[in-house]
């Protein structure tokens, strides 16, 4: 099955920083979707995005389909930005293949 | 519009027993998904359904089980607990294909076994 790699697994910022988070995948997919775990455990899509760009706010992503990686941007870090971020892929089999996450501490 | 409703928030059940987590998908969504999330494991693959058939199953043993109903809310059930199984469960929703907003989760069910 499609591998699913993030990095780095752990962040640590200052408020007001900048992070990239990178998103590897070993095969083509039809589906890539960034999601932030809440405290509470459930999942917040933050963005449906198998090829290109979209931007929300602070927040931005940019898969590149053809060199299979994906990558999350997040300006001027707030401390409610702190969690979980996970990658994951739908190869086409009506499934989601998730990465472990990078957990992201933001620091007042 | 309202959201995938995950029922019930947090079971506690006792090893051997059986439970039964429910799902009501987006309206227009008729693909729904479950998902188990534990510290060790990760984010696991259990089973989807869509049309009341399952399309895809994960590598779990046979104790799990789901169905659909034609309203597309699901159920999935674990029979003979086992302390291994204490997890988040999540479900998610989709149109099918999941073009436009992808998968769309619940607040997800915390069981834990003792």
């Amino acid at each position: 099955g499609i591998q699913v790699e993030q990095s780095p697994p752990d962040l640590i910022l200052q408020e007001g920083a900048n992070s990239t988070l990178r998103c590897n995948f070993s095969d083509s997919v039809n589906n890539l979707q960034w999601f932030h775990q809440n405290p509470w455990g459930q999942l917040i899509n933050l963005f449906y995005i198998p090829s290109g760009t979209k931007q929300n706010g602070r927040l931005s992503a940019t898969t590149v389909a053809t060199e299979r990686y994906s990558l999350l941007y997040i300006s001027s870090s707030q401390t409610t930005d702190s969690g979980v971020y996970f990658c994951a892929v739908d190869g086409s089999n009506y499934k989601l293949t998730f990465g472990k996450g990078t957990l992201l501490t933001v620091n007042p | 519009k309202a959201g995938v409703t995950q029922t019930p928030r947090y079971l506690i059940k006792t090893r051997g027993q059986q439970v039964t987590l429910s799902c009501s998908p987006i309206s227009g969504h008729r693909s729904v998904s479950w998902y188990q999330q534990t510290p060790g494991q990760g984010l696991q693959f259990l089973f989807e359904y869509f049309s009341e058939t399952q399309r895809n199953k994960g590598n779990f043993p046979g104790r799990f089980s789901g169905r659909q109903f034609s309203n597309s809310r699901s159920e999935m059930n674990v029979s003979t607990l086992e302390l291994g199984d204490s997890a988040l469960y999540l479900c998610a929703s989709s149109l099918v294909p999941p073009v436009g907003g992808g998968y769309t989760f619940g607040s997800g069910t915390r069981l834990t076994v003792v």
